[in-house]
């Protein structure tokens, strides 16, 4: 059974549309996170959250919002998409504590066309 | 400039042979080191920590770690097909929660 599930899978959307990205983690931890990979980039950290408070934020662009309505959820709520958003977005989760492996979830792989 | 800097991008290794990959940070603030290996298509998976200097050795993958170079090496002996895949090395920061991302290290393992 999957840890860390993510929703949906693959995901296509019109240039300028909103989509929210789902993530769930059965792990228990209290940490978790949303990374972005694309042919461009290497993985790139966005945001992390600690017990459902938005600790850091790295990304420069507020159409990028992270949601969280239960302790396990994160979710990513992305606004006035654009051809560069295009990516897989992987949801991760750990521990709160120093040196604690952080588990990834199969991710979400946006196309904006 | 990136912080955690991978070499090399890439590496053709035969079917029995050893794999060494690098990873240095260029940020004095780095304390802990992971390595993460990526199928294709697939999200990464943790291989391996490493938080001391030394050696540290589990199954077919060792990893070093020198602290004061800030410098980590993965090794893999009796490479396998199943083993080409991207590793990626990540390291965390003092006083910050984010795994920082090399870019990577492809490796293909020809049988």
């Amino acid at each position: 059974d999957p840890k860390i599930i993510q929703k949906p899978k693959y995901l296509v959307a019109v240039t300028g549309s909103e989509k929210i990205l789902i993530c769930e983690q059965y792990l228990g931890h209290n940490a978790m996170y949303w990374y972005r990979q694309s042919a461009k980039k290497p993985l790139e950290f966005m945001f992390s959250y600690s017990y459902q408070k938005l600790m850091d934020n790295q990304t420069a662009s507020s159409r990028f919002q992270p949601q969280s309505s239960k302790k396990n959820h994160l979710d990513l709520q992305i606004t006035a998409l654009k051809p560069d958003d295009s990516a897989t977005y992987f949801c991760a989760s750990s521990q709160e504590a120093r040196g604690s492996d952080y588990t990834f979830g199969s991710g979400t792989r946006l196309l904006v066309i | 400039q990136q912080k955690v800097q991978q070499s090399p991008e890439s590496l053709i290794v035969p079917e029995g042979g050893m794999a060494s990959l690098n990873c240095t940070s260029s940020d004095r603030n780095v304390d802990y080191f992971w390595w993460y290996r990526q199928h294709s298509g697939k999200s990464p998976k943790m291989l391996m920590s490493i938080f001391s200097n030394g050696e540290k050795e589990e199954g077919r993958f060792t990893v070093h770690l020198n602290k004061a170079s800030l410098h980590t090496s993965l090794h893999i002996r009796d490479s396998q097909p199943s083993d080409s895949a991207l590793y990626l090395c990540a390291a965390s920061i003092q006083g910050g929660r984010a795994l920082i991302f090399g870019t990577g290290t492809t490796v293909s393992v020809s049988p």
